[in-house]
């Protein structure tokens, strides 16, 4: 167990739908990372999060945003979903922003039909 | 940019034997390097890591060696166990970044 949560487990949901995926960093960890794990794309960096941040981006659809609360959990909103945004999303975070290593989470498994 | 390539899987061992996944990176600077673990339906697990040349990263009878000559950090394992049956992904870190960029991992399945 790493000390990182998301919920839900799973989700699934139609087309054109809406959903948000939450996740909670290990007590003590300021930044937070989302990663989507898809069979096409491999597992791909979205988002960085720290102490209520936006600190950096990666392949990031604009139909996707995030966020970080002042309790530091992180949200991660996917709008207008297609398809192809059927994947597992991961949440990690560590003690820093620059700390090297990341605790990952369960994940939260997210099938569009 | 940055990228890490691993050997594809799958790779199907007996008990007992030598586990090598290759794993190469290219990247600006001095990178680390990581080992990370996905068993069935769980997340990722942190497996082992290296922050410079030379370094070598242990773990549960895992080893991989950070060499900048080759840009590789492979990962051996002298003598695999049903356990260990799981996918296996390389990944580094910019010393100047925070995400961390993945290989396509590699799927190990060991029979008894």
């Amino acid at each position: 167990d790493s000390g990182v949560t998301q919920t839900p487990k799973h989700l699934i949901t139609a087309t054109g739908q809406r959903v948000t995926l939450r996740c909670s960093p290990r007590s003590g960890d300021l930044s937070v990372y989302w990663y989507q794990q898809s069979l096409d794309q491999g597992l791909q960096f979205l988002i960085q999060y720290y102490n209520g941040e936006e600190r950096a981006k990666g392949n990031i659809l604009e139909r996707f945003s995030a966020q970080q609360f002042p309790d530091l959990h992180s949200e991660l909103n996917l709008s207008s979903l297609e398809l192809g945004d059927s994947a597992l999303y991961f949440c990690a975070s560590s003690a820093r922003d620059s700390a090297r290593d990341q605790f990952f989470g369960p994940g939260t498994r997210l099938t569009v039909l | 940019g940055d990228s890490v390539t691993q050997m594809e899987g799958p790779v199907t061992l007996s008990e007992e034997a030598f586990l090598t996944i290759n794993c190469t990176y290219t990247a600006t600077g001095y990178p680390s390097l990581f080992w990370y673990v996905q068993y069935p339906g769980e997340g990722l697990q942190l497996l082992l890591k290296a922050t410079k040349a030379d370094d070598k990263g242990s773990n549960k009878g895992f080893e991989a060696t950070y060499r900048k000559e080759t840009t590789s950090f492979h990962l051996e394992k002298g003598s695999v166990q049903v356990s260990d049956s799981a996918v296996y992904f390389c990944a580094l870190r910019e010393a100047a970044g925070n995400k961390l960029t993945f290989g396509g991992g590699t799927r190990v399945l060991v029979k008894p």
